[in-house]
């Protein structure tokens, strides 16, 4: 079975704070994703990366960054964090397929870090 | 850009009973696959179904089927006999099917759009023993 795994169930920091969320796979999967999850809003993608060292920006990038620095971890940093940025975080990882990516593409999801910023 | 619209934050069901949880989405695109996730209060996602737009036929999988409506955008998922295990938040979620090879690897922006996925609001299920 896929195993997504994030260090933290819960984290409470304080505004200001630089914040590091990680997330290892154990499937040798490419992609890696980072979600938010908001009541009413469902889950958005913050930054997403398809190799180590590589990165694409998702629908809400401001105030994160991110680092792949090997391929089965990939970390969530909020340089200074904010009580805006007060959510549900869930990771996700992939596999690409050998030359389309097609259905069998499924995201498998780790179980989330609710942070709370105060 | 693609969006995902659940017009029902919140259902509901009698055990046995069967339910249908809606979704609608917008897209440009021909050729693209939709899904429906739980997530359960241990808040782990999980896939439920998967429906290929090239497909005419609706997927199944043991109680759960979808309504494919590809002209009017819709997505449908239909619990027959549902069971207390059942209640969670159901996800709908939109995933372009572009092109993607192994040889254009380092071309972020084509080979990463691919496996991105557009998730509705989310409705959240319950069912009444």
């Amino acid at each position: 079975d896929v195993k997504v795994t994030q260090s933290s169930r819960y984290l409470v920091k304080r505004t200001g704070e630089k914040v590091f969320l990680e997330c290892v796979q154990d499937m040798d999967h490419e992609n890696m994703f980072w979600y938010r999850q908001d009541p009413g809003l469902g889950l958005r993608l913050i930054y997403f990366s398809y190799d180590v060292k590589m990165k694409e920006k998702g629908d809400i990038p401001e105030g994160y960054s991110v680092s792949r620095e090997k391929k089965e971890r990939f970390s969530l940093i909020l340089e200074s964090a904010s009580t805006n940025q007060t959510s549900m975080y869930l990771c996700a990882s992939s596999l690409i397929p050998p030359e389309r990516a097609t259905s069998t593409d499924t995201q498998y999801f780790g179980p989330g870090t609710r942070l709370t910023v105060l | 850009a693609q969006t995902v619209t659940q017009s029902q934050p919140e259902m509901s069901v009698q055990e046995a009973e069967t339910v249908t949880l809606s979704c609608t989405y917008d897209t440009s695109e021909s050729d693209y696959y939709l899904f429906w996730y739980k997530q359960p209060p241990s808040r782990q996602m999980i896939l439920v179904i998967r429906q290929e737009a090239y497909k005419q036929q609706n997927a199944t999988e043991n109680r759960f089927s979808v309504n494919f409506q590809k002209a009017a955008k819709s997505f449908s998922l239909k619990i027959s006999d549902s069971q207390l295990g059942d209640a969670a938040m159901y996800f709908c979620a939109y995933r372009s099917e572009r092109f993607v090879l192994r040889g254009y690897w380092g071309i972020g922006n084509l080979y990463g759009s691919g496996s991105r996925l557009t998730f509705g609001e989310g409705t959240q299920l319950t069912v009444n023993p």
